[in-house]
């Protein structure tokens, strides 16, 4: 069964220094994971997705993610955070065609002045 | 494109009460969902539908009808509701089920239950 962990529930960084958002994962095939990204008062919005080609994904926004198969991790870094950044980011597995999406419980990201 | 389309945006009810939340998407999306968000919960998956005239549940179905009778609609209805259905509700659709297919959410209902 198909399983996913967000390791922090709140991030806080300076603006400008580099961000990192953690997530593993549980799959028993290859799975399909996305981040995506809420603001207050709004829908998510895909940030970028691995779906088994290159495993370093680069997203929207200067994110990038690294799927790494061996630690079970799909962690969102960006080189350097912006005002704009602060948000919610949620990481997603899925797998097959049928499986249902799984989300983690999100981190909240804060950017400090 | 106006993508997916939730509304209302807000709505207040008293217990007992039932309403629908409406959802539109104009995307030719085979799947449609609704999710519920609730503080340090995440998203859950209440019902699904992978096609026009199939539906099923999801993780949190209880208190929650919906049909799919046709490709762009998947309203969501609440038929007597409670205080525990307090919630922000998003509808997601993607091109197809599951696997590689990113999902489009709309902007959420806030809904409370008094």
């Amino acid at each position: 069964a198909q399983s996913v962990t967000q390791l922090d529930s709140h991030v806080s960084v300076s603006e400008g220094t580099p961000v990192l958002l953690r997530c593993n994962y549980s799959s028993s095939y290859s799975p399909s994971l996305f981040w995506y990204v809420q603001h207050p008062n709004k829908g998510l919005q895909l940030l970028l997705k691995y779906t088994s080609a290159a495993t370093l994904v680069k997203g929207i926004n200067g994110f990038e993610a690294e799927f790494k198969k061996s630690e079970t991790s799909f962690h969102l870094t960006k080189p350097s955070a912006h005002m704009s950044d602060a948000a919610e980011y949620f990481c997603v597995v899925s797998e097959g065609r049928d499986d249902k999406i799984i989300f983690g419980k999100g981190t909240r990201l804060h950017i400090l002045p | 494109n106006a993508g997916v389309t939730q509304t209302p945006k807000f709505q207040v009810l008293k217990t007992g009460q039932s309403m629908t939340l409406q959802c539109a998407q104009d995307m030719n999306h085979e799947y449609m969902s609704w999710y519920r968000q609730d503080p340090g919960m995440g998203l859950r998956l209440i019902h699904y539908s992978v096609g026009a005239g199939i539906t099923d549940q999801g993780e949190v179905p209880n208190g929650y009808n919906v049909s799919r009778s046709t490709t762009e609609d998947f309203p969501l209805r609440l038929l007597s509701a409670a205080p525990s259905q307090t919630s922000v509700y998003f509808c997601a659709s993607s091109y197809s089920a599951g696997g590689n297919s990113p999902l489009h959410f709309g902007n959420g209902t806030r809904l409370t239950v008094t």
